[in-house]
């Protein structure tokens, strides 16, 4: 069946680039997604990317694509105490007409 | 501009009481509608979806129930609340009208069964 596979925990140094890992299985996904929880909130739509796309960029947010691999990552540069949330990995799942999101990483940020 | 409500934000309630939660949407016609729950440190669980009025389909099988009485209102119930469901609920929604159901997250209700 479909899945979309997470690490749960990241920590990394105020002002250090982030990088968050998701992979996923449904080789047919048209679209994946990166959402941003934030404690106590509703999910935010970060960014998205098409599947024939490697690459997206979008201010200090760099998505990558590895279609092989099935293998997206979310790039956060000069990472900030605000950036500290959970973030979503998400495919659109043609083949069930939904979305399919990760368990979600818990990003936090050190001093 | 699009924005979608819920109602309340929090909410604790007796073990075996009722449950009525909602989710309104503006700015949009004809949305696809979501319930998600969320339980604590842990992912999504998509709970019902609505195409339109009065279409809800279920994707887990539980105490809950879903009605759509209104084409951007998407309504949560319960008749009687188990401990199991306390968790953050949330509503989305999408357009119809773009191929990527791209979906936009309401700001969930923390609900505490005791």
């Amino acid at each position: 069946g479909e899945d979309v596979e997470q690490s749960l925990f990241l920590s990394v140094r105020e002002g250090d680039s982030s990088v968050i890992n998701c992979t996923y299985t449904d080789s047919s996904s048209t679209y994946l997604y990166w959402y941003k929880q934030e404690p106590g909130a509703g999910l935010q739509l970060l960014t998205y990317i098409f599947s024939n796309m490697d690459m997206k960029q979008d201010q200090r947010l760099t998505v990558l694509l590895n279609k092989k691999d099935k293998h997206l990552s979310l790039r956060i540069a000069d990472t900030q105490t605000g950036d500290s949330a959970i973030y979503f990995c998400a495919e659109w799942e043609s083949s069930a007409s939904k979305i399919i999101f990760g368990s979600g990483t818990r990003l936090s940020i050190r001093p | 501009s699009q924005t979608i409500h819920q109602w309340p934000a929090t909410l604790v309630q007796p073990v075996g009481s009722p449950l009525s939660l909602e989710c309104t949407v503006e700015g949009t016609s004809n949305p696809n509608l979501y319930w998600y729950r969320q339980a604590a440190g842990r992912g999504l669980q998509l709970l019902f979806y609505s195409v339109g009025i009065g279409q809800i389909s279920s994707e887990v099988p539980q105490n809950l129930s879903a009605s759509r009485p209104q084409d951007r209102q998407f309504i949560l119930s319960s008749k009687k609340l188990l401990l199991s469901d306390s968790g953050f609920y949330l509503c989305a929604w999408s357009s119809r009208d773009t191929f990527t159901d791209t979906q936009y997250f309401g700001p969930g209700t923390r609900l505490t069964v005791l």
